[in-house]
C-alpha cells in the first residue's frame, strides 16, 4: 500500500539546537517533495520545494534534502527559536502540474527557551 | 490581495441538514481543492477542480458535493450532514501548469471552517 509517514508526532527541542523531521514513503514516485507549517486555528503555509533530481535546498534557517532511493525527505530547521514552534507537514507532488498532493499527518515541533 | 477566504469559520449543524461552506480566492488561481484535517489523519482531499466548469474527486468524495462555475469560486456542499464528517475544512489553491509543461507551485490554503455535526 501506498503510505506517507512523517516519523513523530512530537519533537521538542532547546532553543539553538538544530531541528530534524523526517518524510518516509512507499510505493510513489514523487516528481517533487513539499514542506509546510501549520499553526493552530490556522492553514497550513508554503515553506520550501524540492525537486526529485535535487539533492538539497536552503532557505535562510531552513534546509530539505530529498533521497529518492531512501524514499526520504529531512527538513532541518538550524538555530531554532520558540517562535519556530508549530506543526510541520510534508507533502508529496505526484504529477508534473503540481496539483497531486498526498499529505503526511505532520510533526509537532515544540522549542523551549 | 486576501488569498484564500473561507466562510463561515465555525459551524454547528444537525444530523441531516445540508450546508455550503464557502472558498474564494483572488490569485487567478486555475486550481482550487478542499480537504478535511482530522486529528491523527491529516489532510485528505476532498474535491478538487483544475479550472472553471472542471471538477474531479479526491481520496474521501462521499457526502459532498462541488461545483466550479468561476476561477474565483469554489464552494463545498454538505448534502445531509453526518457526525462523521466533523472536522476542519481547508480550502486551498495554486497555480497548474499547461498539459505537458512541468511545474511545482505552492498550495496556498485558507484558514479553514470548522464544522461540528451534532
Amino acid at each position: 500500500s501506498q503510505k506517507i509517514e512523517q516519523n513523530s508526532e512530537a519533537l521538542n527541542i532547546q532553543e539553538g539546537k538544530t531541528a530534524t523531521l523526517t518524510c518516509n514513503y512507499t510505493n510513489y514516485s514523487p516528481a517533487y517533495l513539499q514542506w509546510y507549517r501549520q499553526d493552530p486555528g490556522r492553514g497550513p503555509v508554503f515553506l520550501l520545494l524540492i525537486r526529485e533530481n535535487e539533492k538539497e535546498k536552503r532557505k535562510e534557517r531552513l534546509k530539505v534534502t530529498f533521497d529518492t532511493t531512501l524514499k526520504q525527505s529531512l527538513f532541518h530547521i538550524t538555530a531554532s527559536q520558540p517562535a519556530d514552534s508549530a506543526t510541520y507537514l510534508c507533502a508529496l507532488v505526484l504529477n508534473q502540474a503540481g496539483t497531486a498532493l498526498i499529505f503526511g499527518k505532520g510533526t509537532t515541533l515544540s522549542v523551549s527557551s | 490581495n486576501a488569498g484564500v477566504t473561507q466562510t463561515p469559520k465555525f459551524q454547528v449543524l444537525k444530523t441531516g441538514q445540508s450546508m455550503t461552506l464557502q472558498c474564494a480566492q483572488d490569485m487567478n488561481h486555475e486550481y482550487m481543492s478542499w480537504y478535511r484535517q482530522d486529528p491523527g489523519m491529516g489532510l485528505r482531499l476532498i474535491h478538487y477542480s483544475v479550472g472553471a466548469g472542471i471538477t474531479d474527486q479526491g481520496e474521501v468524495p462521499n457526502g459532498y458535493n462541488v461545483s466550479r462555475s468561476t476561477t474565483e469560486d469554489f464552494p463545498l456542499r454538505l448534502l445531509s450532514a453526518a457526525p462523521s464528517q466533523t472536522s476542519v475544512y481547508f480550502c486551498a489553491s495554486s497555480y497548474s501548469a499547461p498539459q505537458g509543461v512541468s511545474s511545482n507551485q505552492p498550495q496556498h490554503f485558507g484558514d479553514g471552517t470548522r464544522l461540528s455535526i451534532l
